[in-house]
C-alpha cells in the first residue's frame, strides 16, 4: 500500500494568523496529487489538483506548491479566518495506478480562532 | 453542480444484518468509489468501479461487496454487519479522463453504527 503522510495532525490557530501543511508521496512515483478541504458536516470538496513538478497554484488566500523530485505538497493559508476551520486533505496516484483511485493522506485538521 | 446523493445520512444496524449503502449520481460519470473514514486513518479505499458491472477492490474490502447494474448507481453491501464496520461511508465519483482536472465529487456520507 503507497503511503501519503500529513503533518501536522491538526493545528489551532488564531484569525489572521498564516499558516501551512505538508503532504508527502512517494516521489519515484507520481502521477497527481490532489487537495481537498473536508468541513463539519459536509463533503470533501475539491481545492486543487497538481500535476506538474513546481506547479503552484492559487484559490483566494490558499495557495499549493507541488515538488515531485522530492515527493512533497504544501498548502498555505494566509490570514486565516475563522470559516478556514476544516480537515485538509491530500491525495495520491501513482504512474503505477492510473486509471484506479487516489489514495488519501489522514489528513490536517485546522482550527481557527476568532 | 454535480451531485453525488447518498440514501442515508445517519443508519444503525444490528449485527449480522445485510446492509445495503446506496450511492447515486446525477451524471454519467464512469467511475465511483467508496471510501469509509475512521478517526486517525483517513479515508480508506474500499471499493471502486470504472463502468456498469466493473469492480476493483480497494484497500480493504473484506466485509463488502458492491454492485453497479446502472451506470448512476453504485451500491455498497455488508454482507453480515459487523461492529467494527461502524464508520463514515463516503461515495465518490469522477468523470473518466477528468480527475486530474476536476478531481472527486464526494456524497455527504453515511454514518453507519452496527450494534
Amino acid at each position: 500500500i503507497l503511503n501519503v503522510e500529513q503533518s501536522p495532525q491538526s493545528l489551532h490557530v488564531q484569525e489572521g494568523d498564516s499558516t501551512n501543511f505538508t503532504c508527502s508521496f512517494p516521489s519515484s512515483n507520481f502521477y497527481a496529487l490532489h487537495w481537498y478541504r473536508w468541513e463539519t458536516a459536509k463533503s470533501p470538496e475539491a481545492l486543487f489538483v497538481m500535476t506538474l513538478n513546481g506547479d503552484e497554484k492559487k484559490k483566494g488566500r490558499i495557495s499549493a506548491t507541488l515538488n515531485t523530485k522530492e515527493g512533497y505538497s504544501y498548502l498555505y493559508i494566509k490570514g486565516s479566518q475563522p470559516e478556514d476551520s476544516a480537515t485538509y486533505l491530500c491525495a495520491f496516484i501513482g504512474r503505477r495506478q492510473a486509471g484506479t483511485a487516489l489514495i488519501f493522506g489522514k489528513g490536517t485538521t485546522l482550527s481557527v480562532s476568532s | 453542480d454535480v451531485k453525488v446523493t447518498q440514501s442515508s445520512r445517519y443508519l444503525v444496524k444490528r449485527t449480522g444484518e445485510k446492509v445495503f449503502l446506496e450511492c447515486v449520481q446525477d451524471m454519467d460519470h464512469e467511475n465511483m468509489f467508496w471510501y469509509r473514514q475512521d478517526p486517525g486513518l483517513g479515508l480508506r479505499l474500499i471499493y471502486f468501479s470504472y463502468d456498469v458491472k466493473m469492480k476493483e477492490k480497494g484497500d480493504i474490502p473484506e466485509g463488502y461487496s458492491v454492485s453497479r447494474e446502472k451506470k448512476e448507481r453504485f451500491s455498497l453491501i455488508l454482507e453480515s454487519a459487523s461492529t467494527n464496520q461502524t464508520s463514515m461511508y463516503l461515495c465518490a465519483r469522477s468523470q473518466q479522463g477528468m480527475t486530474f482536472v476536476n478531481g472527486y465529487t464526494f456524497g455527504s456520507g453515511t454514518r453507519l453504527t452496527v450494534v
